[in-house]
């Protein structure tokens, strides 16, 4: 069973460009949310999707963007990109039904800004 | 708004001595208690977690927690450490459905010789 997938692993871009980043959730999850983690630092919640649409949101300005498919992978795009959108990108899974469920991460999508 | 203190961003132990590791929480409402656990380049694992019931959680690789509500805590110890414990743990707070996590800022543990 494979867990959570994310693509790409690394990747650099320039500042003022756009990326997306993609995640295919654990099977049988239908929730799909995504963190940034900048160096040093814990991760921070920035949205999450369920049912194609996005249900919360964290304190993140709207160059931050996803989307849901109905096979429940999602993608994340960053538009305008900033040195300081470098980071660790994390996407996590779990089912919507129990709130006590473990939410499984990938291994992250590193994006450098340069 | 929920929060999560973990104090101590470093923290050094002999192989084979005690691990603790502090997490303290703002919560309004019963939280969920997670600890979960960074390898240098990779995501992150699931060590333990509290949701209802027992306040003493067993985890992983040894680690236990004690969720103690009258001092908003839930330290993360292991008897004795190993050098492959040598890593980041992160306390995280999940208050009601959805995914959103709310983490501390992280400990680096360190496993000496």
């Amino acid at each position: 069973d494979a867990g959570v997938t994310q693509s790409p692993t690394h990747l650099i871009k320039t500042r003022g460009q756009q990326v997306t980043l993609r995640c295919s959730p654990k099977s049988g999850h239908d929730t799909v949310s995504w963190y940034q983690q900048a160096l040093g630092q814990g991760p921070q919640f920035i949205f999450q999707y369920y049912e194609e649409e996005e249900r919360q949101r964290g304190n993140f300005p709207d160059r931050f963007s996803g989307h849901q498919f109905p096979n429940y992978s999602s993608e994340l795009n960053v538009n305008a990109l900033l040195l300081g959108d470098s980071a660790l990108y994390l996407c996590a899974s779990s089912p919507r039904t129990a709130s006590g469920n473990t939410i499984y991460f990938g291994e992250g999508s590193w994006l450098t800004v340069v | 708004a929920q929060s999560v203190t973990q104090l101590g961003s470093h923290v050094s132990v002999s192989e084979g001595a005690l691990v603790l590791l502090r997490c303290n929480y703002s919560s309004s409402v019963p939280p969920y208690l997670f600890w979960y656990v960074q390898y240098p380049n990779q995501g992150l694992q699931l060590l333990l977690k509290y949701t209802t019931g027992a306040t003493l959680v067993k985890g992983i690789n040894g680690f236990e927690a004690e969720f103690k509500k009258s001092e908003t805590s839930f330290h993360l110890t292991k008897p004795s450490a190993h050098m492959s414990d040598a890593a980041e743990y992160f306390c995280a707070l999940r208050e009601g459905g959805g995914n959103k996590l709310t983490f501390g800022t992280g400990t680096q543990l360190k496993v000496e010789l």
